[in-house]
């Protein structure tokens, strides 16, 4: 079966500084997705970013990165400059390749503190 | 902008009541989601719809059922409410599946009491 894992059920950190969040994937297959969610508090989850798990650079968005590491099934999401509204709940998430369903770890609560 | 929209923000509702809760997506995706979110637990998939009329058990159907009569809606049936389905539903959407993985797309999700 295929599982996400999220080590850090919560994290604070103080704006303006770098915060990663961790992720572990287990899975069989060669080829997939892996992504980042973001939930606000009270508001729609969004996505982040996604990684292909065919290309060997690791995925940016702005301030957002990530660390892909498909050998050790790892993926971790740097927050660069860390903002107030950072503050969210983050899923990592896996989808196998043409599976049009998803598979979401538990979550990491961060907060980003004045 | 793809926009899921969910009938209800909060519901209250009674043990043993019929719950219907609605989801309406405006970009004509194939496939459609809905989701239990629980601290602790994450998000987890109850149902998925693929097609008008088609629906596929995710990984905790039990006590729910659904109903896609159009591609547009998809609803999700709590056919006797209980206290353990307290919880906050997500509905999601994506476009099916091709050549490159399409993400999901949310709605504000509804928070469901059951008293």
């Amino acid at each position: 079966a295929q599982t996400v894992t999220q080590s850090q059920p919560e994290m604070s950190v103080q704006e303006a500084e770098t915060v990663t969040l961790s992720c572990t994937y287990d899975t069989s297959e060669n080829n997939y997705y892996l992504f980042w969610y973001k939930q606000p508090p009270s508001r729609q989850m969004i996505l982040v970013i996604r990684q292909e798990a065919y290309k060997q650079q690791n995925a940016t968005e702005n301030r957002f990165s990530v660390n892909f590491q498909k050998a050790a099934k790892s993926f971790s999401l740097k927050i660069s400059d860390s903002q107030l509204g950072d503050t969210a709940m983050y899923f990592c998430a896996f989808a196998p390749l043409r599976d049009d369903k998803i598979i979401f770890g538990k979550g990491t609560r961060l907060h980003i503190l004045p | 902008d793809v926009k899921v929209t969910q009938s209800s923000r909060y519901l209250v509702k009674r043990t043993g009541e019929k719950v219907f809760l609605e989801c309406v997506q405006d970009m004509d995706h194939e496939n459609m989601f809905w989701y239990r979110q629980d601290p602790g637990l994450g998000l987890r998939l109850i149902y998925f719809s693929y097609d008008v009329k088609m629906k596929e058990k995710g990984d905790i159907p039990e006590g729910y059922s659904v109903s896609r009569e159009k591609k547009e809606r998809f609803s999700l049936i709590l056919e006797s409410a209980s206290t353990n389905q307290t919880s906050m539903y997500l509905c999601a959407s994506s476009p099916a599946t091709g050549l490159s993985y399409q993400p999901q797309h949310f709605g504000d999700g509804t928070r469901l009491s059951i008293l």
